[in-house]
């Protein structure tokens, strides 16, 4: 069964800085993109960045470039999302979901909350 | 990375069809055959219902189809059921290697 399981969201203040972690099971996960999605409260979702299967190559939407960075370790089975100078807009569940133009399969999601 | 165009809300009676459309660019949908559709219920992760265009992810009611035509891709809901009422959601790559949403339209099953 595939399974992503996210953690590391929480509270933090405005400039501040949060690691996502996304553990996965049940696929062979060095094989694969993998993708985060965030979602605002009570909005729509956001395409946040992806990564290829073995790390070679990254994209992230403009507006997290230079604050985010995703990156993953095949031998931990594990995705992630280092996010930096957060900002209030950055306020959103974070989904960790498996390829990058077919998301078919996705977490329960983390919540993160910039907030002075 | 504009997001695509989706109607804000769509309703209809048990029984009918529906259709939400998801219009973007020559550089987005009308570029490429990667064009998936999501479907939300309040609280909950966003669950795929087609991809590449016109695909039905095994388990997904075919009761679900997509197309495309030029830069505006389209889903169908036929024979409306109360567990259809949900947000739903168009996604496509782009020419940047980026991907981009739609704005979500709202489903009312009335």
């Amino acid at each position: 069964e595939v399974q992503l399981v996210e953690s590391g969201g929480g509270l933090v203040q405005p400039g501040g800085s949060l690691r996502l972690s996304c553990a996965v099971s049940g696929f062979t996960f060095s094989s694969l993109w993998m993708t985060w999605v965030r979602q605002a409260p009570g909005k729509g979702l956001e395409w946040v960045a992806n990564i290829k299967h073995d790390g070679s190559e990254k994209y992230h939407v403009d507006s997290v470039k230079g604050r985010f960075t995703i990156s993953r370790d095949n031998a931990k089975n594990s995705l992630f999302l280092q996010m930096n100078s957060l900002r209030v807009e950055d306020t959103a569940v974070y989904y960790c979901t498996r390829r990058a133009w077919t998301l078919d399969y996705w977490g329960q999601g983390t919540l993160v909350t910039v907030s002075s | 990375q504009s997001a695509l165009t989706q109607s804000a809300s769509v309703s209809g009676s048990p029984g009918q069809s529906i259709t939400i459309s998801c219009t973007g660019t020559s550089s987005d949908v009308g570029g490429y055959n990667y064009v998936s559709w999501y479907q939300q219920h309040p609280g909950k992760a966003p669950k795929i219902v087609i991809y590449e265009v016109s695909n039905r992810p095994s388990g997904v009611s075919n009761r679900f189809s997509g197309s495309k035509s030029g830069n505006t891709a389209s889903l169908t809901i036929s024979g409306l059921q109360a567990e259809d009422e949900a947000d739903y959601y168009c996604f496509s790559y782009t020419s940047s290697n980026t991907l981009v949403f739609g704005g979500g339209t709202k489903l009312t099953v009335l």
